[in-house]
């Protein structure tokens, strides 16, 4: 069964601190996502990964293909942060469906 | 250039009817993808399509929903003889070429809910 893993599930920081948020996945894949999901609903795409490192101002995305891991980084967090992060997959061997993770609860407290 | 747009915002219908759900992707982009985000649950695909053709309805269920992507006009997601476990909400996104290269944009998606 093709799963996404991420933790934590929730997560609370004070302002200013740098936040690490993993995503683990079972089988080969051909790209992995990472999206933000606001208190509204609203969903923003934040990275597209099929191998390395992408960096959008204070966000930081990494995969590991051989370890079948990817973490979200997210340096001096701001309460504006605060929102849930979803990792998604696209597995080499089911087409064009993105699997979802459940999601990361962020809060950052002033 | 606006973003990709769904309407309506929030749908009510009873059980026993239809909903329609519209997704007008990004200008320029031909790629269309459904999800569909129950209650307290994770987002999941429900299809891809392209421009008059559905690419991967593998995450369709099998009875009463269908989706279309017309030549002209927005892409629609019909859910007919609703029951209450269809009230989720249901984004689509969109992509200017195909998923293996390029990122997807999302819409703000549709409440539905089946009283």
């Amino acid at each position: 069964k093709n799963e996404v893993e991420q933790s934590p599930q929730n997560l609370t920081a004070q302002e200013g601190e740098f936040i690490t948020i993993n995503c683990s996945y079972s089988v080969g894949i051909s790209a992995l996502h990472w999206l933000q999901q606001h208190p509204g609903g609203g969903i923003v795409s934040l990275f597209m990964l099929s191998s390395g490192k992408k960096k959008h101002g204070r966000l930081i995305a990494t995969i590991n293909i051989q370890e079948k891991h990817s973490s979200l980084h997210i340096t001096a967090s701001h309460p504006r942060d605060s929102a849930v992060y979803i990792c998604a997959v696209r597995y080499s061997n089911s087409g064009y469906a993105l699997n979802f993770g459940k999601g990361t609860s962020l809060l950052v407290t002033p | 250039n606006a973003g990709v747009m769904q309407n309506p915002r929030h749908l009510v219908r009873r059980r026993g009817q239809e909903a329609r759900l519209r997704c007008s992707p990004m200008k320029g982009h031909s790629h269309v993808y459904w999800y569909r985000q129950l209650p307290e649950e994770g987002l999941k695909f429900m299809v891809y399509l392209q421009k008059e053709n559905i690419i991967d309805e593998s995450g369709m269920p099998k009875e009463r929903f269908s989706a279309e992507f017309p030549k002209e006009g927005p892409s629609i997601l019909r859910i007919q003889q609703v029951v209450r476990g269809d009230s989720a909400a249901y984004f689509c996104a969109s992509s200017p070429v195909g998923p293996v290269t390029y990122e997807q944009y999302f819409g703000p998606g549709t409440r539905l809910t089946v009283t």
